[in-house]
């Protein structure tokens, strides 16, 4: 068990929905990074977020944003759902800002997002 | 833009039929290689990180060496548990997240 909390485990919904999904980072992990997983693109980068703001910007569409918040858990609002959004969408956490050389990043087991 | 390719994509293995995976890197100033252990329906699990060329780091069966465009994942006399897919990610310049390789599929059988 990473310690990375990520909910629900799976949705599904349709095209044109909006979703949100939650991540509540391990304890005394400032930085939760957000990162989608497909069968043909493997893990791209979306965004990250330190100590509740926003620290790099990743491959995320315009459709999709995130937050985090005083208590430092963290939500990915998806927007105007299409087909190709399915995927599963993890959540990580590291104690710094990602400066640091060895930091390591701690992974949750994922949102499986099914778009129909 | 970083790049890092792993191969092959799928390997399967005898139980105790030695190997190595690859992971090959363009990167402007690395400043870390990581590799991780996916299971099915689960996150990646952290299992190396190495720094410099030369730099070799073990853990049980497995051992990860780097040079400065690749690295290689040793796995030595596999078990089936070793199944899983592993990924190798880098971090470079002043990059706060990893870019990942889509990763290789290993299935040791018995």
């Amino acid at each position: 068990d990473s310690g990375v909390t990520q909910t629900p485990k799976h949705l599904i919904t349709a095209t044109g929905q909006r979703v949100t999904l939650r991540c509540s980072p391990r304890s005394g992990d400032l930085s939760v990074y957000w990162y989608q997983q497909s069968l043909d693109q493997g893990l791209q980068f979306l965004i990250q977020y330190y100590n509740g703001e926003e620290r790099a910007k990743g491959n995320i569409l315009e459709r999709f944003s995130a937050q985090q918040f005083p208590d430092l858990h963290s939500e990915l609002n998806l927007s105007s759902l299409e087909l190709g959004d399915s995927a599963l969408y993890f959540c990580a956490s590291s104690v710094g800002a990602g400066g640091a050389t060895n930091e390591k990043l701690f992974f949750g087991s994922g949102t499986q997002l099914s778009v129909l | 833009e970083d790049q890092v390719t792993q191969s092959p994509e799928a390997l399967r293995l005898q139980e105790g039929e030695s190997s190595s995976l690859n992971c090959s890197y363009t990167v402007s100033g690395l400043r870390g290689l990581f590799w991780y252990r996916q299971d099915p329906g689960k996150g990646p699990e952290f299992l190396f990180t190495l720094y410099s060329a030369g730099e070799e780091k073990e853990k049980e069966r497995l051992k990860a060496t780097l040079t400065k465009k690749e690295s290689f994942l040793h796995i030595t006399a596999p078990k089936p548990e070793d199944s899983a897919t592993y990924l190798c990610a880098v971090r470079s310049g002043s990059a706060r997240q990893l870019t990942f390789g889509s990763g290789t599929q290993l299935t040791v059988l018995p």
